[in-house]
């Protein structure tokens, strides 16, 4: 089954306190992406990744840092988490880029109390 | 500054009524307009699509209209039920880019 994964689905932690959250995709995709859901903002773009070792800086990447070491796997760091990354996280992929239909994991909530 | 602008941010519909959202962009190298349908605790799910050359672009009861020379464009429902309940975002982007960029969501309801 085509999917894209994230883990923890959940996860309350304390400001400061380096986290990573992991995503990975089984569809051979070159495009990944990194996005936020806030109320009221929809979806907001962190980082992206053309390919291996290819990222790029979306919307808001203030505070966080990703990697692409491997074609399926593009992992989120916070080195050191706010109360204002408290939001609903979400993994994509695609084929090509951005302007083709992305497959979203099913998301991630952090609090950062 | 928002590219892409979604409304209404909420919607109620009847069962069987037309469910309507509108989109607005500034950037006229968009040139890719999907929508999103999201159900609570999923990621969103690519609904439908249209490309400028076209100005409709039907699927089953899913229709997107496009006006270029207004730089907007809409999702309507026809027949909307209930399952039809979820958070919808529109986005625009340039074809085979990097980024997309997304409205604001609207969250409609379909009531019985």
């Amino acid at each position: 089954e085509a999917q894209v994964t994230q883990n923890p689905r959940y996860l309350i932690t304390v400001t400061g306190k380096k986290l990573t959250v992991t995503c990975s995709q089984n569809m051979n995709h070159e495009y990944m992406s990194w996005y936020r859901q806030d109320p009221g903002l929809g979806l907001r773009q962190i980082y992206y990744s053309m390919n291996v070792e290819v990222t790029d800086k979306g919307d808001v990447p203030e505070g966080y840092k990703v990697s692409r070491k491997e074609k399926r796997n593009f992992p989120l760091i916070l080195e050191s988490p706010s109360p204002n990354q408290t939001s609903l996280y979400f993994c994509a992929s695609s084929p090509t880029g951005g302007g083709q239909p992305q497959h979203f994991g099913d998301g991630t909530r952090l609090s950062i109390l | 500054q928002q590219q892409v602008k979604q409304s209404p941010q909420s919607l109620i519909v009847q069962k069987g009524g037309i469910s309507i959202i509108n989109c607005a962009y500034e950037n006229t190298a968009f040139d890719y307009f999907p929508w999103y349908q999201q159900f609570p605790g999923k990621g969103p799910a690519l609904l439908i699509a249209i490309r400028p050359d076209v100005s409709e672009k039907k699927e089953g009861r899913f229709t997107i209209s496009f006006n270029k020379s207004a730089k907007q464009f809409s999702l309507h429902i026809m027949d909307s039920q209930p399952g039809d309940s979820a958070t919808y975002f529109c986005a625009a982007g340039v074809g085979g880019y990097q980024k997309v960029t997304f409205g604001t969501g609207t969250k409609l309801q379909v009531i019985p």
